[in-house]
């Protein structure tokens, strides 16, 4: 069972471009997490999806981004019209549907690197 | 407002010796708790989950306890190998429809041989 996978691991912008991050979660999983980590900060919260519904975007910025996660097909989370403050690191996770008991355990993917010039 | 801090911000310690990270939040109303692993360049490895039931968790060199009712968490290692230096994290998930996690500010671990 392969990990969460992100595509691309790096990526390079201009500002004023735009940026589309890819997430594929581990095989069975249905719900989707998108964090963000800004250079010398913590990881912060972005947005929460499960298949075709946003469940929470509270952390998501209000315009620029967004995020999808289709029926068929990875997670995207997209900017729009990028700026130097963009440049960070993305992550995404991923967990099983959960029952009584189930430890919810969120499994990270690698990270996209986002760099805007 | 739901925090999560962790202290100290950077340890340095000589091989073999035993630690502990410790995690503070401000809402004690957990759902549970996550301590990670992540490594320079690198995603998240997750170390250990504790319910909001328990009060430890155990794998292998990590011990990580619970006291909700303090708002703390500590993650304990075992006998440090250099294989150890990485930047751990915690992060706190609350009740509720959203899953989401709320991280703490890490500590960044050097193991030295």
């Amino acid at each position: 069972n392969a990990g969460v996978m992100q595509n691309p691991r790096h990526l390079v912008r201009r500002r004023g471009q735009e940026a589309r991050l890819r997430c594929s979660p581990m095989k069975g999983h249905s719900h989707v997490y998108w964090y963000r980590q800004l250079p010398e900060e913590g990881l912060k919260f972005m947005v929460y999806l499960q298949k075709e519904n946003i469940i929470d975007e509270s952390g998501m910025p209000k315009e620029r981004f967004s995020a999808e996660f289709p029926k068929e097909g990875p997670s995207i989370l997209r900017i729009q019209q990028v700026v130097r403050g963009d440049s960070a690191a993305y992550f995404c996770a991923s967990s099983p549907d959960w029952g009584q008991g189930f430890q919810e355990t969120q499994y990270f993917g690698p990270g996209t690197r986002l760099l805007v010039l | 407002k739901q925090e999560v801090t962790q202290i100290p911000a950077a340890l340095s310690v000589p091989e073999g010796e035993n630690l502990v990270l410790n995690c503070s939040f401000t809402d004690s109303a957990i759902y549970n708790l996550q301590w990670f692993r992540q490594d320079p360049g690198k995603g998240l490895t997750s170390l250990l989950l504790i319910q909001s039931s328990q009060r430890e968790q155990t794998s292998g060199r990590l011990n990580a306890s619970l006291d909700k009712s303090s708002g703390r968490s500590t993650l304990y290692i075992a006998a440090s190998q250099p294989g150890d230096s990485a930047t751990y994290l915690c992060a706190v998930r609350y009740g509720g429809a959203t899953n989401k996690l709320i991280f703490g500010t890490g500590t960044l671990l050097a193991v030295q041989p």
